[in-house]
């Protein structure tokens, strides 16, 4: 089975802090994502990657940058946190296609409060 | 940007019937795909019906996907207490691998015992 772990499932950090969050996979998967989820918005995507040392940026970048020194490994960093970065954030991993999208595999969600 | 749109946003049932919920999208897919989240935890992968089949079952579940109406329906027969949670559809845009997923904002599904 796909393991996709994430390093909290809670968080409490202040206003300016920078914060780090770690995401690891164990199924050498080549895709990984870092979705924000908030009610009644859904899943948004803000970084992916499909490659050591590559990333993407997805709909809601800004206040975000991300790192893949390693395949299995891809970290999620506000550089100053702000409190409309609260939400529940969630990785994921996927085999590289092609042609089309697999199915992707999430990790449990980190639950961000920023204060 | 958003793409799939699950329909309706919220659906409570009693255990042992059925649980239908849609998906309408925009724009051509490769395939689509529903996912189940329990409450504050992770999306489950259920289902992936690519854009040249019908329909597909998976156990107690079973989608359709129109493409000419670009919409999708999941079917959940014989509903239990535990499959109370959120299910959203996915689309996959076209772009290929290294574009990923888009995703709606979900159908919760309440069984009632």
């Amino acid at each position: 089975d796909v393991k996709v772990t994430q390093s909290s499932r809670y968080l409490v950090k202040r206003t300016g802090e920078k914060v780090f969050l770690e995401c690891v996979q164990d199924m050498d998967h080549e895709n990984m994502f870092w979705y924000r989820q908030d009610p009644g918005l859904g899943l948004r995507l803000i970084y992916f990657s499909y490659d050591v040392k590559m990333k993407e940026k997805g709909d809601i970048p800004e206040g975000y940058s991300v790192s893949r020194e390693k395949k299995e490994r891809f970290s999620l960093i506000l550089e100053s946190a702000s409190t409309n970065q609260t939400s529940m954030y969630l990785c994921a991993s996927s085999l590289f296609g092609t042609d089309f999208s697999y199915e992707q595999y999430f990790g449990p969600g980190t639950r961000l409060t920023v204060t | 940007s958003q793409q799939g749109e699950e329909d309706p946003q919220a659906l409570s049932i009693q255990e042992g019937e059925n649980a239908t919920m849609n998906c309408s999208y925009k724009t051509s897919i490769n395939n689509l795909q529903w996912y189940r989240q329990n409450s504050g935890r992770g999306l489950v992968h259920l289902i992936l019906i690519r854009s040249n089949e019908r329909e597909k079952h998976s156990g107690r579940l079973r989608v359709t996907l129109d493409t000419s109406k670009k919409s999708s329906s999941l079917l959940i027969t014989a509903s239990r207490a535990a499959d109370t949670a959120s299910y959203f559809c996915a689309t996959d845009g076209g772009g290929g691998g290294a574009d990923g997923l888009t995703f709606g904002k979900g159908t919760h599904l309440i069984i009632q015992p």
